[in-house]
């Protein structure tokens, strides 16, 4: 089934500074890649997905890359502000049975003032 | 005008006991599931139900039994209560394959 693994588990950038997430995914016929962010004790929300017709996408200040022949799909986050601190998901789409999300590990960022 | 609720907000109980979490959602969706985080914050799914019919089952004992009274509501109960239960349990909604949306979360502590 579906694998997908996240890097870094923990990340701490400057105010200002870009941030960068990466996740590879074992399923090539996965098709759908979300990001989600959780703050401290809040939901999950989805910040921003890409669909595996779409190398690139990108909202304000972040933005996904997809690259389905390496199978792997990237968050960026430039110009990043305190508030961006919270743990970010990535998932891909698992096409094997029912159909469901797998989520990586998560990611703690912490911007620093 | 809540999109995915769910109650209670947090749970705390003895081991052995049984207990119930409720999750509506009025986003018209026809799949719902439930999923659970533990203190290492990983997102893992437990069950999924498509229009009340269970689809998936991820390997989750047998203590714990969802049930769906209908598209809009998946309930979880869990008997016998253990220890390695607490975590945060969310419930979510999505039309297919699709963008998640998730409840607020039930903290479960069993002590």
């Amino acid at each position: 089934g579906e694998n997908v693994e996240q890097h870094p588990s923990t990340l701490s950038v400057q105010e200002g500074d870009s941030a960068v997430i990466k996740c590879t995914y074992s399923d090539s016929a996965s098709n759908y890649f979300p990001w989600y962010k959780q703050e401290l004790g809040k939901r999950p929300q989805l910040i921003i997905d890409i669909r595996s017709n779409v190398g690139e996408k990108k909202d304000q200040r972040i933005a996904v890359t997809l690259n389905k022949t390496a199978k792997h799909f990237s968050l960026h986050i430039t110009e990043t502000q305190p508030e961006d601190s919270a743990v970010y998901f990535c998932a891909a789409s698992s096409s094997e049975g029912a159909q469901k999300l797998v989520f990586g590990q998560g990611t703690r960022l912490t911007i620093n003032p | 005008d809540t999109a995915v609720s769910q109650t209670p907000k947090y749970l705390v109980t003895q081991m052995g006991n049984d207990k119930s979490i409720k999750c509506e959602q009025n986003l018209g969706h026809d799949t719902m599931y439930w999923y659970k985080q533990d203190s290492k914050k990983f997102l893992k799914i437990m069950f999924s139900y498509n229009n009340k019919e269970l689809i998936i089952n991820e390997t989750v004992p047998n203590r714990f039994s969802p049930k769906s009274p209908d598209k809009a509501h998946l309930n979880l109960h869990i008997n016998s209560l253990e220890l390695g239960d607490s975590a945060v349990y969310f419930c979510a909604s999505s039309q297919y394959v699709d963008t998640q949306y998730f409840g607020p979360g039930t903290r479960l502590t069993v002590l």
